[in-house]
């Protein structure tokens, strides 16, 4: 089966300007995960989404970020403005069922500037 | 919340050694104890897993112990190969309620061969 599909892979952008990442999960996988993981760490979760409902996102920096998941399916992850600090690999992970085994993405680098 | 301590950051063998990767968690309602491995430009991938109601768990050349009383689990790689050259995340979380898996900073193994 194809694995969880993410674009761009790199995007490089300058502090305060907006960037979209996007996510295709497995398919039939109700659970969606984005986690920021900057170099040298393990991944920080960001938001989880059951079908196209928010389950957490109390790490996520609602000032700036924010993510939708329409139709329970594809995801957005979106910066606004973006940060010097924001330099980081934004992974999405998909799983078949809740609190279930995760399968990543190759992941999103970006780099501000 | 759950923080995740990982040990070695780096950890160098020949071809053939074994290698053992530590980690420590403080959140004793965690009960979900999963392994991943990354490799350059990758996202991780979930190599083995064990849930606390398990003393150990074996995946070929892989190995998982857990020690509950004492907080921590290790991942046991036999008989070294080049291609297992990668970072290796340890992680711990919870499968009841609110499921946030909090990641160890991970450890680059290096197999010489």
């Amino acid at each position: 089966e194809a694995g969880v599909a993410q674009s761009p892979r790199y995007k490089i952008i300058e502090k305060r300007q907006s960037v979209a990442f996007w996510c295709n999960p497995i398919s039939g996988h109700a659970t969606l995960y984005w986690y920021q993981q900057i170099l040298g760490q393990g991944p920080k979760l960001l938001i989880q989404f059951q079908n196209n409902g928010v389950v957490d996102d109390s790490q996520l920096p609602k000032d700036r970020f924010s993510a939708e998941r329409l139709k329970g399916v594809d995801s957005t992850l979106k910066i606004q403005p973006a940060k010097l600090e924001d330099s980081a690999v934004y992974l999405c992970a998909s799983s078949p069922r809740f609190l279930g085994e995760q399968y990543f993405g190759p992941g999103t680098r970006l780099t501000v500037t | 919340g759950e923080n995740v301590e990982q040990h070695p950051s780096t950890l160098s063998v020949q071809e053939g050694d074994s290698a053992v990767i530590k980690c420590t968690y403080s959140d004793s309602a965690s009960n979900y104890f999963p392994w991943y491995k990354q490799e350059l430009g990758k996202g991780p991938q979930l190599i083995i897993d064990i849930r606390s109601n398990v003393g150990e768990k074996k995946d070929q050349r892989i190995a998982v112990t857990l020690n509950k009383t004492a907080k921590h689990f290790s991942l046991h790689i036999t008989e070294t190969q080049p291609e297992d050259s990668a970072v290796y995340f340890c992680a711990a979380s919870m499968t009841g309620g609110s499921y946030i898996p909090t990641f160890g900073r991970g450890t680059s193994l290096i197999v010489h061969p």
